[in-house]
């Protein structure tokens, strides 16, 4: 089944140690997501690529970098972790298609905690 | 972006039909009604999303206001497995792309 995968599920890293998040997806879409959700919050959209195009949200801290090698791969790195940055991170993809409105396939996140 | 309201949490009782409202009074003409659910320990799920007309598929209804200012996502049978926050969104492709502005959501809770 074509899927969005999310590695690892569970990252450990310790405070200012920088941690790499990553996600494939087998959907040939060609918009990624990138979203943070901490305890008993709402997603909240961090940057996406739409194809090569990167767009950052205007509060996504300079901690936070992004990259996109292909169209099926997509990296989360985060340069040097704070406590504040233990989240669910979570990948998701869409087919873009001008004014149409798609919906968007979820990973199941990667839970990472700082130590 | 366009917001929303939706009651914090709601409570059915399993095998019985679900009504989760959500009010955006400040929609525009093009802004899309999307709802997603996000199940205990999962990533969001894509549920239904319409425009101006009712909408069906095998997950759920959407009925939407001939205002457009209120829809109701409903749930036919209600299973324990449906207990989830249910997320009502507006989605504006022309003018901000395909993103999702996740708001509060409602917690359902179902009884067996």
């Amino acid at each position: 089944d074509a899927m969005v995968i999310q590695n690892p599920r569970y990252q450990v890293t310790q405070f200012g140690k920088p941690v790499t998040l990553s996600c494939s997806q087998t959907l040939n879409h060609n918009v990624m997501y990138w979203y943070q959700q901490k305890s008993s919050q709402a997603p909240k959209l961090l940057f996406h690529y739409y194809d090569k195009d990167f767009n950052n949200e205007a509060d996504t801290p300079d901690n936070f970098q992004s990259r996109r090698p292909n169209t099926s791969f997509c990296f989360l790195d985060i340069r040097s972790p704070g406590l504040g940055d233990a989240a669910m991170y979570l990948c998701a993809t869409s087919r873009q298609g001008g004014s149409l409105s798609n919906e968007q396939f979820f990973g199941p996140g990667t839970r990472l905690t700082v130590l | 972006d366009a917001k929303t309201t939706q009651p914090n949490s709601m409570e059915s009782n399993e095998e019985e039909p679900v009504h989760l409202p959500c009010n955006h009074s400040t929609i525009s003409g093009t802004d899309y009604i999307h709802w997603y659910r996000q199940l205990p320990s999962q990533g969001p799920e894509y549920v239904i999303h319409g425009l101006t007309s009712n909408v069906n598929n095998r997950m759920a209804s959407l009925a939407i206001a001939e205002d457009r200012k209120s829809s109701t996502l409903i749930l036919h049978r209600a299973t324990l497995r449906d207990a989830a926050v249910y997320y009502c969104i507006l989605l504006n492709p022309k003018e901000y792309g395909n993103k999702l502005v996740f708001g509060a959501g409602t917690i359902l809770r179902v009884k067996s």
